[in-house]
C-alpha cells in the first residue's frame, strides 16, 4: 500500500507553547489529507480535511485557530496545535486519499503522540 | 440514526473460532467502503476494500449488500494476532472522498 509518513511520532511539551506535526505522502500525491485525533480506548474523531492549496475544513467543535492546518502541497500537509495545553494531550493521525476512480483509499500516517505538561 | 454504525463489541472468541463483523450506514448514495484494523496505540491500516462482488483475502471476506445496506467482515481461523478494533469506513460521495469512520469493533481472541 501507499506510504505515509508522519514526524514526530512523539513529542512532550510544555504548556502555552505550539507544536508542528508533519504529514507527508512519500510515494503518492494526495490532493485530499485528514487531521484526526484519538483519546485513550476512543474512537478516531475527524478534525478537518484539508485540500492542497486551499483552506482546511474543520469539523464542527474543532477552533480553526487553535489547530493551523497548512497544505502547501501535494505532498506535505502540517497541522500546528497552537498555545497547547494538557487537554490537548492525545494522539494525533493524519492520512492521505489515493484518488483512483471507484477505488478511492485512505492511508495513515504512524501518529503522533502529544504530551502537554 | 448514525451515518456508520457497528457494534462496538468486545467479540471474545477462542483460537480457531470464525467470528463476523456487520456495519450499517445510513446513505444509500456511498459508493465504495472499506475495512481496516487499528490495533492499540497505533494508526488505522486498510485490511480490505469491499466490492459489489464481495473480496476474500486469505481468512478474511468481505461483502456488501446495497440493498440492506451494510457490509461484513468475516473472519475464518482467528488467531492471536487478530486481536485489534476493526473499522468500518464508507465513502459517501462519487468523484470526491468523504469517509465517515464506525466507531470500530473490538476482537479479542484468546488461547
Amino acid at each position: 500500500g501507499a506510504v505515509v509518513s508522519q514526524h514526530p511520532s512523539r513529542v512532550i511539551c510544555k504548556s502555552g507553547t505550539s507544536v508542528k506535526i508533519e504529514c507527508r505522502s512519500l510515494d503518492f500525491q494526495a490532493t485530499t489529507m485528514f487531521w484526526y485525533r484519538q483519546f485513550p480506548k476512543q474512537s478516531l474523531m475527524l478534525m478537518a480535511t484539508s485540500n492542497e492549496g486551499s483552506k482546511a475544513t474543520y469539523e464542527q467543535g474543532v477552533e480553526k485557530d487553535k489547530f493551523l492546518i497548512n497544505h502547501a502541497s501535494l505532498t506535505l500537509s502540517t497541522l500546528t496545535v497552537t498555545s497547547a495545553h494538557p487537554e490537548d494531550s492525545s494522539f494525533y493521525i493524519c492520512s492521505a486519499a489515493l484518488l483512483a476512480g471507484n477505488a478511492d483509499t485512505q492511508y495513515f500516517g504512524p501518529g503522533t503522540r502529544l504530551t502537554v505538561l | 440514526r448514525k451515518e456508520v454504525e457497528q457494534d462496538p463489541g468486545p467479540f471474545n472468541v477462542p483460537e480457531g473460532a470464525t467470528v463476523a463483523f456487520n456495519c450499517t450506514y445510513s446513505n444509500s448514495a456511498s459508493q465504495s467502503f472499506f475495512w481496516y484494523r487499528q490495533d492499540c496505540r497505533k494508526e488505522p491500516k486498510l485490511l480490505m476494500s469491499v466490492y459489489s462482488s464481495g473480496n476474500e483475502d486469505g481468512r478474511f471476506t468481505a461483502q456488501l449488500n446495497r440493498a440492506s445496506q451494510y457490509i461484513s467482515l468475516l473472519i475464518r481461523d482467528s488467531k492471536l494476532s487478530d486481536s485489534a478494533t476493526y473499522l468500518c469506513v464508507v465513502n459517501k460521495a462519487w468523484g470526491s472522498y468523504i469517509p465517515t469512520f464506525g466507531r470500530g469493533t473490538s476482537l479479542i481472541v484468546h488461547p
